[in-house]
């Protein structure tokens, strides 16, 4: 079972739209990681936290450590924001990432 | 400045073979850590090195797979006598420190195909 869940697996939206997606694991952690993958490209990692929010232009990541979940959005989503965008956690007093399974984010014009 | 760089970036081998494949870390970073995506799986950690520290090697598949990082900066992964499920892209990331405040980088990845 894996210990981080991601939702949706898929999600496709029009232009302008806002996105989220949710990330939630299974016990504490030390540090959430966003990462974001283009198809055949590599991974740019979009942000860290480990508690409150962050954001850079668009993109807006909350994590709520009490409930154990964070979310991604997107604000005035465009079609270059198609991508996987995947959750990662370290684990308290574990220093590997555990990886979710990935959103795949499809925006039409 | 230089990101985490990885070589090849294409790797096509017959099924028996060895495999290595490289990765540079950014400089100055101690830890550098390995992960593989499997086709239509998601990312699992293969193996850390922090420093001079022993590395975590918990991730790794089978006793085919090693890896070693000389001089604390480039790594190589090692994947003896391939087999068809060891196909997947290898992706290598570094890290200032190995503390959970410190962003992971990763490099674009070896896509390795065995065939």
């Amino acid at each position: 079972k894996n210990e981080v869940e991601q939702s949706p697996q898929n999600l496709t939206a029009q232009e302008g739209e806002f996105i989220t997606i949710n990330c939630s694991y299974s016990v504490g952690i030390s540090a959430l990681h966003w990462l974001q993958q283009h198809p055949g490209g590599g991974i740019v990692s979009l942000f860290m936290l480990s508690s409150g929010k962050k954001k850079h232009g668009r993109l807006i990541a909350t994590i709520n450590i009490q409930e154990k979940h964070s979310s991604l959005h997107i604000t005035a989503s465009h079609p270059r924001d198609s991508a996987v965008y995947i959750c990662a956690v370290r684990f308290q007093g574990a220093q590997k990432l555990v990886f979710g399974q990935g959103t795949r984010l499809t925006i039409n014009p | 400045g230089a990101g985490v760089s990885q070589s090849p970036s294409n790797k096509v081998t017959e099924k028996g073979k060895d495999v290595e494949l490289r990765c540079d870390p950014i400089s100055g970073h101690t830890a550098l850590y390995w992960y593989r995506q499997s086709l239509g799986q998601g990312l699992e950690f293969l193996i850390y090195f922090q420093g001079n520290s022993a590395p975590d090697k918990s991730g790794l598949p089978s006793d085919r797979f090693s890896a070693e990082r000389t001089g604390g900066s480039v790594s190589t992964l090692t994947i003896q006598r391939t087999q068809q499920e060891d196909s997947a892209v290898y992706l290598c990331a570094s890290s200032l420190r190995s503390e959970f405040s410190y962003e992971q980088y990763f490099g674009p990845g070896t896509r390795l195909t065995v065939t």
